[in-house]
C-alpha cells in the first residue's frame, strides 16, 4: 500500500514569510509524528498526534512553529514569520497506537526540505 | 532526558566484510528500539524494531541486538555489499512516550 507522502518536496521561502508542509499518513495509522533533522544534527522531536486525544507539542521550538491533524488523516505543519535557523529537513511519520498492543514502529515520508534565505 | 550517541560516525569497510554498528542510550527505561537507514536526499527506511522484551531481531543480512540494562544496541551487517552504503540510524522510544530519541547516525561507505 501506500507510504506515507509529503509535500512540497523542496520550499524556498523569504526570512519573515509564513509556510505550511503537508503530511499524508498510511491509511488506518492513528498516530502521527513530525521531526525536523537540520544539517549535521539528529533528528528532533517536533509534535504526536494520537486520534482524537491532544497533541503532545513538547518539542515544538517556539510559538512560531504550530500543527494541525484532521481527524486521523492529513496533517499540517506551519511555520510563521519564518528564520534561517528554520532551514531543515521536515519530517512526518506514521504508526499504529502503541497501547492497543501494537509496536509503535513508524514509517517516515521522504521529507520537505525547506530552506529560508 | 534521554540521549542516545552513535559509534563510530563514519565507516568505511571493503565489499564481502561483516560490520557492527553500535548505539548506546542514557536511559533504560525504553518501550522499543529501532534501526533506520537513510540515503542521501531520501527519508528514513525501517530495518529493525526491537521491543524492551525482546533481545535481537534478524531480517535477511541485518541483526539487530538489545541489551537493555547496559542501555546498547548493536546493528550487524553480514557479508556488506555497495548498497548498503547510506546512514544508519538509531532510535529509542521512551516507556510512557512516544516520539523517538535519534542518536546522530552513522555513515557507512562499502567499497567495491
Amino acid at each position: 500500500g501506500a507510504g506515507v507522502s509529503q509535500s512540497p518536496s523542496n520550499k524556498v521561502t523569504e526570512k519573515g514569510k509564513d509556510v505550511e508542509l503537508r503530511c499524508d499518513p498510511i491509511s488506518g495509522h492513528t498516530a502521527l509524528y513530525w521531526y525536523r533533522q537540520r544539517l549535521g544534527q539528529g533528528l528532533e522531536f517536533l509534535i504526536y498526534f494520537q486520534g482524537n486525544s491532544a497533541p503532545d507539542k513538547s518539542g515544538l521550538p517556539s510559538d512560531r512553529f504550530s500543527a494541525e491533524r484532521t481527524g486521523e488523516s492529513v496533517s499540517t505543519l506551519t511555520i510563521q514569520r519564518t528564520q534561517q535557523e528554520d532551514s531543515a529537513v521536515y519530517l512526518c511519520a506514521s504508526s499504529f497506537k502503541a497501547s492497543s498492543g501494537g509496536t509503535n514502529e513508524q514509517f517516515f515520508g521522504p521529507g520537505t526540505r525547506l530552506t529560508v534565505l | 532526558k534521554q540521549e542516545v550517541t552513535q559509534i563510530p560516525a563514519a565507516l568505511s569497510v571493503p565489499e564481502g566484510e561483516n560490520l557492527v554498528l553500535n548505539c548506546s542510550f542514557t536511559d533504560s527505561a525504553i518501550y522499543n528500539l529501532q534501526w533506520f537507514r537513510q540515503d542521501p536526499g531520501k527519508g528514513l527506511t525501517s530495518l529493525l524494531l526491537i521491543q524492551s522484551s525482546q533481545r535481537e531481531q534478524t531480517s535477511g543480512r541485518l541483526n539487530a541486538s538489545l541489551d537493555k540494562s547496559s542501555g546498547r544496541s548493536t546493528l550487524y551487517i553480514a557479508a556488506s555489499q555497495p548498497g548498503d552504503s547510506a546512514t544508519y540510524l538509531c532510535a529509542v522510544t521512551g516507556a510512557g512516550s512516544y516520539q523517538l530519541t535519534f542518536g546522530k547516525g552513522t555513515k557507512l561507505s562499502v567499497i567495491p
